[in-house]
């Protein structure tokens, strides 16, 4: 079946614009993450949703950070706000639910902020 | 803050040599996974360890726990350029919760 999807690939945005990344996980997995990887870095946390509420948002910078996942499927990470230390490739991944442990990362969304 | 330090950070190597990656942490993880990550693309994992002393196989790549849980090894057997790639180790305070370290840049020469 299909894997973890993300939109757009690439994004570029001037520094004080609002920014939508949207990720759809594998159909059927309840448990669904994200992750910023910036340059010669590994994957950062941001934050982790059960179902349609975020069991941990506490990788989140600070709140211009949020992000939703309404019908417990599609998510959308909003960057309010943003800034040029906010460029990365955001990255979502999701699994079967709690306690699994094997997360599917998808391709990644690489914003850049000018 | 647990954090995972990787070593080397870069290696290049020729075609057919062995090689090992190493993660170490100051701090104790149920458990620890592999990845590996292609430019443009989400890390893919590769093993879980669980068990203190474990050590999985999978084809030419050996990855040892280490027993008292704070450190792990991949090892490379007879490299081949299709290996390169960057090789992330992320430790699991808990499944929902992944800290990944640095990573390991791997190029393998033809």
């Amino acid at each position: 079946g299909a894997g973890v999807s993300q939109t757009p690939s690439n994004k570029v945005t001037e520094k004080g614009k609002y920014v939508e990344l949207r990720c759809d996980p594998i159909s059927g997995h309840t448990a669904l993450y994200w992750y910023r990887q910036s340059l010669g870095q590994g994957p950062e946390f941001l934050i982790y949703f059960q179902g349609t509420g975020a069991a941990d948002d506490s990788g989140l910078p600070n709140d211009r950070f949020f992000a939703v996942r309404p019908e417990g499927s599609v998510s959308t990470l909003k960057i309010q706000r943003t800034e040029r230390g906010d460029s990365a490739v955001y990255l979502c991944a999701s699994s079967r639910g709690t306690g699994s442990y094997e997360q599917y990362f998808g391709p990644g969304t690489r914003l850049t902020v000018t | 803050t647990q954090l995972l330090e990787q070593s080397p950070q870069f290696l290049s190597i020729q075609e057919g040599e062995n090689l090992t990656v190493y993660c170490n942490s100051s701090s104790v993880f149920s458990s620890l996974q592999w990845y590996r990550q292609e430019p443009g693309e989400g890390p893919v994992l590769l093993v879980t360890v669980v068990t203190g002393g474990e050590v999985k196989k999978l084809k030419r790549l050996t990855f040892q726990f280490g027993d008292a849980r704070k450190d792990s090894s991949l090892h490379i057997t007879a490299a081949q350029p299709g290996d390169t790639g960057l090789y992330l180790c992320a430790g699991l305070p808990r499944a929902e919760k992944l800290v990944f370290g640095k990573g390991t840049k791997l190029t393998v020469n033809p």
